[in-house]
């Protein structure tokens, strides 16, 4: 069935960059998410990317899909305090008609001053 | 507007209450959802609602009773809970004509006294 795979921690300091990495099985994936999630918050999503681009970027915000590895990355520039939260990794199986998003476990990302 | 609004944001009822949790989105989006949060881990999908009608029920126990009352509307109906229900429970919404992104509410803390 389909997986989506996360590395659950990283630390990094401020004004470094971070890459998230997330891994993914299911080749005809269509749309690959990323959400945002503050304690105590809902879930903010961040960005997405459709499955025949290579990579986008928006402000701070780099993903880089690799379709072949089955790999997708989310890079952070100027990481800053306000980004610790949990990542979590998504994707929409290409097969079927519901459109259930798979989540990965979600990648807790901490900040040091 | 990517806004989907919940309420109550916090919850707290016995093992006999009945309550009923709310989402509202105006963005003429005709797909709504609801998943279940556990701290740190993924959403869990519950039920989707696609064009008011029920299309998708995870096999949620009957206690858990979603209505779908117009495009705009969601509401989950709550009734004898368990104390291993409590948790997040967060709304969502996609425009299933372009595309599926799920636009996520702030979510309902539930705890079941």
């Amino acid at each position: 069935g389909e997986d989506v795979e996360q590395s659950l921690f990283l630390s990094v300091r401020e004004g470094d960059s971070s890459v998230i990495n997330c891994t993914y099985t299911d080749s005809s994936s269509t749309y690959l998410y990323w959400y945002k999630q503050e304690p105590g918050a809902g879930l903010q999503l961040l960005t997405y990317i459709f499955s025949n681009m290579d990579m986008k970027q928006d402000q701070r915000l780099t993903v880089l899909l690799n379709k072949k590895d089955k790999h997708l990355s989310l890079r952070i520039a100027d990481t800053q305090t306000g980004d610790s939260a949990i990542y979590f990794c998504a994707e929409t199986p290409g097969a079927g008609n519901n459109r259930k998003l798979i989540w990965g476990l979600g990648t807790s990302l901490a900040v040091n001053p | 507007d990517t806004e989907v609004t919940q309420t109550p944001k916090h919850l707290v009822m016995g093992m006999t209450n009945k309550k009923s949790l709310k989402c509202e989105q105006h963005m003429g989006h005709r797909a709504m959802y609801w998943y279940k949060q556990k701290a740190k881990k993924p959403p869990e999908l519950m039920f989707v609602y696609s064009y008011e009608k029920l299309s998708i029920n995870e096999s949620v126990p009957s206690r858990f009773s979603p209505e779908c009352p117009n495009s705009s509307l969601l509401n989950l109906h709550l009734h004898a809970l368990q104390p291993e229900d409590s948790a997040l429970y967060l709304c969502a919404s996609s425009d299933r004509v372009r595309g599926d992104t799920q636009y996520f509410g702030p979510g309902t803390r539930l705890t079941v006294l």
